[in-house]
C-alpha cells in the first residue's frame, strides 16, 4: 500500500537553534512531493515542493527540503526556528499514472519552537 | 487563503439531519478538491472535480455527495449525518497540471451529535 509517515508527533526546538521535520514515503515511480502548514483555525498553506531537479529545494519562510531517492526521504528543514513557526506541518506525495493522480498526506508533525 | 473560501466556518448537527457545506473561490481554478481532517490522521480526499461536467470519488466518498455548480463553486453533502462524519473539512483548489500545488480554504468544522 502506497503511504506517507511522518514519524514524529511533535518536534521541539528552541528559537534559534536548526529544526528538521521528517518525512518518509512508500509509493510507487516518481512521486510529487509537498510540504504544507497549517496555523491554528487557518486551511493549509503550501510551503515548497520537489518536482524534478536539484535535490534541495527551497520554500516560503525561510524553510527547505531535501529529497533523498535512496532514502524515500523529503525532510523539510530550517536553519534558525523561529516562535512564529510553530504550528502544524504536513507531508503530502503526489503518485501520478495513467488515470490521474492520487495526493497522500502524512498524519501531520507539531513543530513547538520556545522562545 | 481569501482565495477559498467555506461556509459555514463551524456547524453543529444532529444525526440524520442534511448537511451542506459550501466552498467557493476566485482564484479561476479548474480542479477542486473536498477532504475531512481528522486528529492524527491527516487529510483524506472524499471528492474531487477536474471541471464543472467532472465529478470522482476520494478514497472515502460513502456518505458523501457533491454538486460542481460552477467552475467557482463546489459543494459537498452529507445526506444523513452520522458523528463518526464530526471532523474539520476543507476545500482546496488547484490549477492545470499534477505538479501544481493546493490552496486551501480556511475550513469547517463539523459537529454531529
Amino acid at each position: 500500500a502506497q503511504s506517507v509517515a511522518q514519524p514524529e508527533d511533535q518536534v521541539n526546538v528552541a528559537e534559534g537553534n536548526p529544526l528538521t521535520v521528517k518525512c518518509t514515503y512508500s509509493v510507487s515511480g516518481n512521486p510529487y512531493l509537498f510540504w504544507y502548514v497549517q496555523y491554528p483555525n487557518r486551511g493549509l498553506q503550501f510551503l515548497l515542493k520537489y518536482i524534478t531537479g536539484d535535490n534541495l529545494v527551497k520554500g516560503s519562510y525561510g524553510f527547505e527540503a531535501e529529497f533523498n531517492k535512496s532514502q524515500t526521504s523529503f525532510h523539510l528543514k530550517k536553519p534558525s526556528a523561529l516562535v512564529s513557526d510553530s504550528a502544524l506541518y504536513f507531508c503530502a506525495v503526489r503518485v501520478v499514472n495513467t488515470g490521474g493522480f492520487k495526493t497522500i498526506f502524512g498524519a501531520g508533525t507539531r513543530l513547538f519552537v520556545k522562545a | 487563503d481569501a482565495d477559498v473560501t467555506q461556509t459555514p466556518r463551524n456547524r453543529i448537527t444532529k444525526t440524520g439531519k442534511r448537511i451542506m457545506l459550501e466552498c467557493s473561490q476566485t482564484k479561476g481554478h479548474d480542479r477542486m478538491y473536498w477532504y475531512r481532517q481528522d486528529p492524527g490522521l491527516g487529510l483524506r480526499l472524499i471528492y474531487y472535480s477536474f471541471d464543472v461536467k467532472d465529478i470522482n470519488k476520494g478514497e472515502i466518498s460513502d456518505g458523501y455527495s457533491v454538486s460542481r455548480q460552477a467552475q467557482a463553486k463546489f459543494s459537498l453533502s452529507l445526506e444523513s449525518a452520522i458523528p463518526n462524519q464530526t471532523a474539520l473539512y476543507f476545500c482546496a483548489t488547484s490549477v492545470g497540471n499534477s505538479y501544481n500545488e493546493q490552496f486551501f480554504g480556511p475550513g469547517t468544522r463539523l459537529t454531529v451529535l
